[in-house]
């Protein structure tokens, strides 16, 4: 059975930092690409990052870009997503995804994980 | 940059049929997939409808999508109340950024 768990969620200053992680398994991680999905309390889906396969390229939100990297460790099937200089505005609850394709991040999102809640307040 | 525009909310009586409008407006994603998501309160997105009119495996054929132009539609027939959720179409914008919806809830009366 193919599933993505994520953890690393929590409560954190703004200015802070914290580091995401999903991991994977049911299927041969390193052959598709992977996405980070949002979702702020009472509002829709907010595309966030995507990587592909081998993790050579990674794409990112303009609200996200110079603040978060996304990344994957193919021999642990585990992808990441380190967040610095955290905003309120960030809070949501953070989805992991599977894409069906190894490049081609953006076609869709066929597996979900269950999210994880990142709350940025003082 | 590209907005795709939903409904807020529709609503419809057991048995029945509704459609969920998803229409572009900005940069140019005409031309490109259009997916649906269906997410229950508290629940993680599941993919409904890909490549504007296929159905993953387990997805029953009372859902039905369909793209004219800058214009995608999700179809459901024979409502149940367990279709109540929230409904999501996503694509792609010129600049290869995932592009979603702002949703729409069904309920079923």
């Amino acid at each position: 059975e193919v599933q993505l768990l994520e953890s690393g969620g929590g409560l954190v200053q703004p200015g802070g930092s914290l580091r995401l992680s999903c991991a994977a398994s049911g299927f041969t991680f390193s052959s598709y690409a992977m996405t980070w999905v949002r979702q702020a309390p009472g509002k829709g889906l907010e595309w966030v990052s995507s990587i592909i396969g081998g993790g050579d390229n990674t794409y990112y939100a303009d609200s996200v870009k110079g603040r978060f990297t996304i990344s994957r460790d193919n021999s642990e099937n585990t992808l990441f997503l380190q967040m610095n200089s955290l905003r309120a505005e960030d809070t949501a609850v953070y989805f992991c995804a599977k894409c069906p394709h190894y490049y081609y991040y953006y076609y869709r999102m066929d597996v979900w994980g269950q999210g994880t809640t990142v709350t940025v307040s003082s | 940059q590209s907005v795709l525009t939903q409904p807020p909310s529709v609503s419809a009586a057991p048995g029945q049929k509704v459609t969920i409008s998803c229409s572009e407006s900005g940069s140019k994603i005409g031309n490109n997939y259009v997916s649906w998501y269906q997410q229950f309160p508290g629940t993680s997105p599941k993919l409904l409808i890909y490549d504007n009119n296929k159905r993953p495996s387990g997805i029953p054929d009372r859902f039905s999508g369909s793209k004219s132009g800058t214009s995608a539609t999700l179809g459901i027939t024979g409502l149940q109340t367990g279709d109540e959720a929230d409904y999501y179409c996503g694509t792609w914008d010129s600049s290869l950024r995932v592009v979603f919806g702002g949703g729409t809830k069904l309920t079923v009366l």
